[in-house]
């Protein structure tokens, strides 16, 4: 089966410059996650749709950081303004449903300049 | 608040050797899965656990979910250089959020 898409693979920008990342998970998958991993560190999770629904969001910065679930199925991850901080791999994952392990797409890698 | 530490954080091991990696929790955890990442990669399932004193093998991987459900271990025999990468618990406190440890990095010495 397909695995979890996600692009762009890299990105480079300014600070204060915004950026957008895409996923699209495993077809059926009703979990998607939005993960934040700086160098030599765990994922952080950022956010988690149940279907279309957001189940978590409690460690996305919101006033700069926004996510969205299209129909239940692809999503992006909005960053505007971005810091220097915000340089990270930004993986997606999805499963089945919660409680299921899940997939990880190969990241988008974002250097913040 | 709900923290699980991973210990060791790395571990450099002779090829053949034995490594272990724990995760404790200070709170109870409804269940805990355990991830590897290859250097470059992204983290790749390894295993759940959901009972207590559950313990489970792959080859030459044995995980076990200790009785109280607040830490589990990951212990793999006569490592190999395949083996190398950064070992990750990733816990359920039953809020349907799952955490990650920060990990416990391997490396393999020929």
């Amino acid at each position: 089966e397909a695995g979890v898409a996600q692009s762009p693979r890299y990105k480079i920008i300014e600070k204060r410059q915004s950026v957008a990342f895409w996923c699209n998970p495993i077809s059926g998958h009703a979990t998607l996650y939005w993960y934040q991993q700086i160098l030599g560190q765990g994922p952080k999770l950022l956010i988690q749709f149940q279907n279309n629904g957001v189940v978590d969001d409690s460690q996305l910065p919101k006033d700069r950081f926004s996510a969205e679930r299209l129909k239940g199925v692809d999503s992006t991850l909005k960053i505007q303004p971005a810091k220097l901080e915000d340089s990270a791999v930004y993986l997606c994952a999805s499963s089945l449903n919660y409680n299921e392990k899940l997939f990880f797409g190969s990241g988008t890698q974002l250097s913040v300049l | 608040g709900q923290q699980v530490m991973q210990i060791p954080q790395y571990q450099h091991v002779q090829e053949g050797e034995d490594f272990t990696t724990y995760c404790n929790s200070s709170t109870t955890l409804s269940n805990i899965q355990w991830y590897k990442q290859r250097p470059g990669g992204h983290p790749v399932f390894l295993i759940q656990l959901v009972k207590s004193g559950e313990v489970k093998k792959q080859k030459r991987l044995t995980f076990q979910f200790g009785e109280a459900k607040k830490n589990s271990s990951l212990h793999i025999t006569a490592t190999q250089t395949t083996d190398v990468g950064t070992y990750f618990c990733a816990r359920d406190f039953g809020n349907e959020k799952l955490t990650f440890g920060t990990g416990t990095r391997l490396t393999i010495i020929p």
